[in-house]
């Protein structure tokens, strides 16, 4: 089965480091978003991709947070200085462009900031 | 107040009970979604629809567009049910655009 594969599964972090999470999306798929989990705000949109432009990145703090695409099989959300609120669950979505078609998630990325 | 509202938020039920779960939103939709999400945090689609009603296995959901609101229903509860429902509705911005989530239910079904 394709799947949306997320890397790393945990991260466990200080204040003030940089964090890079990676998400490879479904082949062929050609937009991916990026959604933050946290126990208070649930799931929120942080940013998306069609065909590697940014749409939408409206969701994401942008004095610290960053998102792009390299190529087509990879997706980069980078946080830089990390500070402990932006301890989360980071989900990658993609999906395939055809209405009527669900996003897919990956399994997430469980962030500490400590 | 959130644009897309569940109820409830939390919901606990015996093995065969029959479960609903309910959505609200109140803002344009292209479609609505419902998500499963288990204790492991791996969230999978279970239903997007933007009319009438969808069928799949135990599962049952359903949309009113003019009423703004939708549910999902479960028949034949079982423990391995157990986990959070969301509900999220996108928007009508591109046919791709945003997902607005709902908070949630967390359904735990005991034997």
């Amino acid at each position: 089965d394709a799947r949306v594969t997320q890397t790393p599964r945990d991260k466990v972090t200080e204040m003030g480091q940089e964090v890079t999470m990676r998400c490879q999306p479904i082949l062929g798929h050609n937009t991916v978003f990026w959604y933050r989990q946290t126990m208070m705000q649930g799931l929120e949109l942080l940013a998306y991709f069609r065909n590697r432009a940014p749409l939408d990145d409206s969701g994401m703090p942008k004095d610290r947070f960053s998102a792009e695409m390299p190529d087509a099989t990879l997706a980069t959300l980078k946080i830089q200085p990390s500070e402990p609120r932006d301890s989360a669950v980071y989900f990658c979505a993609s999906h395939s462009g055809f209405a009527g078609q669900p996003q897919h998630f990956g399994d997430g990325t469980r962030l500490s900031i400590l | 107040k959130n644009e897309v509202e569940q109820s409830p938020q939390n919901l606990t039920a015996q093995e065969g009970e029959f479960i609903t779960i309910n959505c609200s939103y109140s803002v344009g939709i292209s479609a609505l979604h419902w998500l499963q999400q288990h204790p492991g945090g791996g969230i999978v689609s279970l239903f997007m629809l933007s009319s009438g009603k969808k069928k799949h296995g135990r599962l049952i959901a359903t949309i009113n567009i003019q009423e703004k609101h939708s549910s999902l229903h479960i028949t034949a509860s079982h423990p391995r049910d157990s986990a959070v429902y969301i509900c999220a509705v996108r928007t009508k911005e591109g046919s791709q655009g945003n997902l607005i989530f709902g908070k949630g239910t967390k359904l735990s079904v005991k034997p």
